[in-house]
């Protein structure tokens, strides 16, 4: 267990619709990164937050959304749902910066129908 | 470019014996660090091991060991007396210019067979 919690752990749901993800880091964590990881594919970086701040922006589609909240948990919206945008979506944690290692949450498996 | 490479799709090892996983990266900084993560078959990603650049000695976790090359910008995974829990998908990783971004390889599939 690494202390990243991820909720909901599947999520189905049609195309066109809006979803949230939610992350709870470890605790004593400020960083909030988000991944994306298609069928068979590799980690896609999406968006990093730090302490409630957005950090970099990776390859996050417009119809996607970030934020971090002032208890640190950050949530993740995706909108305007396709069928590409199944897959499998991490958060992961770390202390602060992105030197330091960052600890994985199991991830909400998302399928859109 | 900022990249981290792994040209190693697949590999498979029988129990008990070695394998050694590579992993190249493209970078400018000189104090960065390195991560290989590990992937079973329930998806979780798991931190195996971590390498920080200004240090000479290569990191060791039990049966895990890094080969670190700094010149030749290679982090390769070596894993001795493979067991068949061993068995998932390893990425390389890398915040690489020190910033805000984590590049992960495209990852290698091990098959431990018995």
């Amino acid at each position: 267990d690494s202390g990243v919690t991820q909720t909901p752990k599947h999520l189905i749901t049609a195309t066109g619709q809006r979803v949230t993800l939610r992350c709870s880091p470890r605790s004593g964590d400020l960083s909030v990164y988000w991944y994306q990881q298609s069928l068979d594919q590799g980690l896609q970086f999406l968006i990093h937050y730090y302490n409630g701040e957005e950090r970099a922006k990776g390859n996050i589609l417009e119809r996607f959304s970030a934020q971090q909240f002032p208890d640190l948990h950050s949530e993740l919206n995706l909108s305007s749902l396709e069928l590409g945008d199944s897959a499998l979506y991490f958060c992961a944690s770390s202390v602060s910066r992105s030197t330091d290692t960052q600890y994985f949450g199991p991830g909400t498996r998302l399928t859109v129908l | 470019a900022q990249t981290v490479t792994q040209s190693q799709p697949e590999m498979s090892v029988q129990e008990a014996e070695t394998v050694t996983l590579s992993c190249t990266y493209d970078t400018s900084e000189s104090n960065y660090y390195l991560f290989w993560y590990k992937q079973p078959p329930s998806r979780q990603m798991i931190l195996v091991i971590r390498q920080e650049a200004y240090k000479q000695q290569n990191a060791t976790e039990n049966r895990f060991s890094v080969n670190f090359q700094k010149a030749a910008k290679s982090f390769s995974l070596k894993i001795s007396d493979s067991q068949l829990g061993d068995t998932a998908m390893y990425f390389c990783a890398s915040p690489l210019k020190g910033g805000n971004q984590f590049y992960f390889g495209t990852g290698t599939s091990l098959t431990v067979i018995p």
